[in-house]
């Protein structure tokens, strides 16, 4: 079945350092890809997202391309400020899928950034 | 603004009880899920809904029943809770379109339950 591996947390980091969160995944077809994000005591949020190979999503200054030939789509920002605090989550759907509705997550990375 | 409310944010119940967990959508939208959420184990997809009184089963649906007798409404029950139930519950909707906009999952807050 499909699946998506992220890199463990939690990640610490000072303000203005650069981001990098891993992701890779496993599926059937052509899966669209997904960064969803939850700050402290609130529900996910899509974040960014890539429907096709080479596809790069973008938001808030965070970057994703979706790399089919390393089953690969990492997160990653320039400069994070103490507000990008907040649990991260790749996730994918697969058009493959007889219910194709359903999204597969990763595990979470939690996010710190100190000032 | 899209807006998908679930009923409590924080819930303590006893072994054996019976416990409802609403979540209402705003928009209108087919689909709507139950996913728990627990450290380490990202979300995990408990039961969804892709029209009123239509249910699938997810990955985890051990102990958990839904209904939905209202587009806008889907609830999550908790035949007789146990302590393994203690968990996060995030409920989500999507709009039945075509293409990506089928795949954008709007959350509620969750509610936190803890079963004693």
């Amino acid at each position: 079945g499909d699946s998506v591996t992220q890199m463990e947390g939690p990640v610490t980091l000072s303000e203005e350092a650069f981001l990098t969160i891993n992701c890779t995944y496993t599926a059937t077809g052509y899966p669209s890809l997904f960064w969803y994000v939850q700050y402290p005591g609130e529900g996910l949020q899509l974040l960014l997202k890539a429907t096709k190979a080479d596809d790069k999503g973008s938001n808030k200054g965070f970057e994703a391309t979706y790399r089919k030939e390393t089953t690969s789509f990492h997160l990653e920002k320039g400069s994070v400020q103490v507000s990008d605090s907040a649990v991260y989550f790749c996730a994918l759907s697969s058009t493959s899928s007889g219910s194709a509705r359903q999204l597969t997550f990763g595990s979470g990375t939690q996010l710190t950034v100190l000032p | 603004d899209v807006k998908v409310t679930q009923s409590s944010r924080y819930l303590v119940k006893r072994t054996g009880e019976k416990v409802f967990l609403e979540c209402v959508q705003d928009m209108d939208h087919e689909n709507m899920f139950w996913y728990r959420q627990d450290p380490g184990l990202g979300l995990r997809l408990i039961y969804f809904s892709y029209d009123v009184k239509m249910k699938e089963k997810g990955d985890i649906p051990e102990g958990y029943s839904v209904s939905r007798e209202k587009k806008e409404r889907f609830s999550l029950i908790l035949e007789s809770a146990s302590t393994n139930q203690t968990s996060m519950y995030l409920c989500a909707s999507t709009p039945s379109t075509i293409g990506i906009a089928k795949n954008i999952q709007y959350f509620g807050a969750g509610t936190r339950l803890s079963v004693l």
